[in-house]
């Protein structure tokens, strides 16, 4: 079975810090990888996702993330971090191919504070 | 404006008293999904439906039924809801399939005493 393990519970930065939010996975086939972010009172979004190709990712707000399939890891990072970047961020990992592929699994998430 | 609404946004029910939560997005998405979401647990996929009259089992399904009539509804029914089932749901579309990014739903907040 699929599963998504992200390393910190609470990660608390001070502004212009730079970020890094790990998770790992664990699944044998190919996946499509995910970074959501849910900020206070308001509904999951899309930061970025990796399905193929260049292992580097950008998304949205300046969020970016490296898929290394050796380690089968799908880390965030960001270089400067922002009071508004406060929220909870979602990892999450889907099977691209085989019966599965609605089946999507998220980490338990990462609550970031960034004081001002 | 393209959306995804979720009713009711807040519910207060006793245990066993049959329930359904409505889904109903108005951007033609094929597919649509459930998830609960609990502190510390993060959010888990309830079920899934890839196109209409086709669904799917996600993570945690027990004690949830779904259907599909229609491409824009996805209701989700408690047959018998338990404490257990308090939690806060959130409802989720994609053109198709999980290759497209899925647009979430408010969400409804279920309590069950």
């Amino acid at each position: 079975a699929q599963s998504v393990s992200q390393h910190n519970h609470h990660v608390i930065l001070s502004e212009a810090a730079s970020l890094e939010l790990g998770c790992n996975y664990s699944y044998g086939g190919t996946v499509n990888l995910f970074w959501y972010v849910q900020y206070p009172g308001q509904h999951l979004q899309l930061l970025l996702k990796y399905f193929s190709g260049d292992p580097l990712v950008k998304g949205i707000k300046g969020f970016e993330a490296e898929f290394i399939k050796s380690k089968f890891s799908f880390n965030l990072r960001k270089p400067s971090v922002q009071w508004s970047d406060t929220a909870e961020y979602f990892c999450a990992v889907n099977a691209r191919y085989g019966g599965s592929q609605g089946n999507l699994i998220f980490g338990k998430g990462t609550k970031l504070s960034v004081k001002p | 404006e393209a959306q995804v609404t979720q009713n009711p946004r807040y519910l207060i029910t006793v245990t066993g008293k049959k329930l359904t939560v409505t889904c109903s997005q108005n951007m033609n998405h094929e597919y649509m999904s459930w998830y609960r979401q609990d502190p510390g647990l993060g959010l888990r996929q309830i079920y899934y439906s890839m196109n209409v009259e086709v669904t799917d089992k996600g993570d945690v399904p027990e004690g949830y039924k779904v259907s599909r009539k229609e491409k824009r509804n996805f209701p989700l029914i408690l047959e018998s809801p338990s404490p257990n089932q308090t939690s806060l749901y959130f409802c989720a579309s994609s053109f198709a399939g999980l290759a497209y990014e899925q647009y979430f739903g408010p969400g409804t907040r279920l309590t069950v005493t």
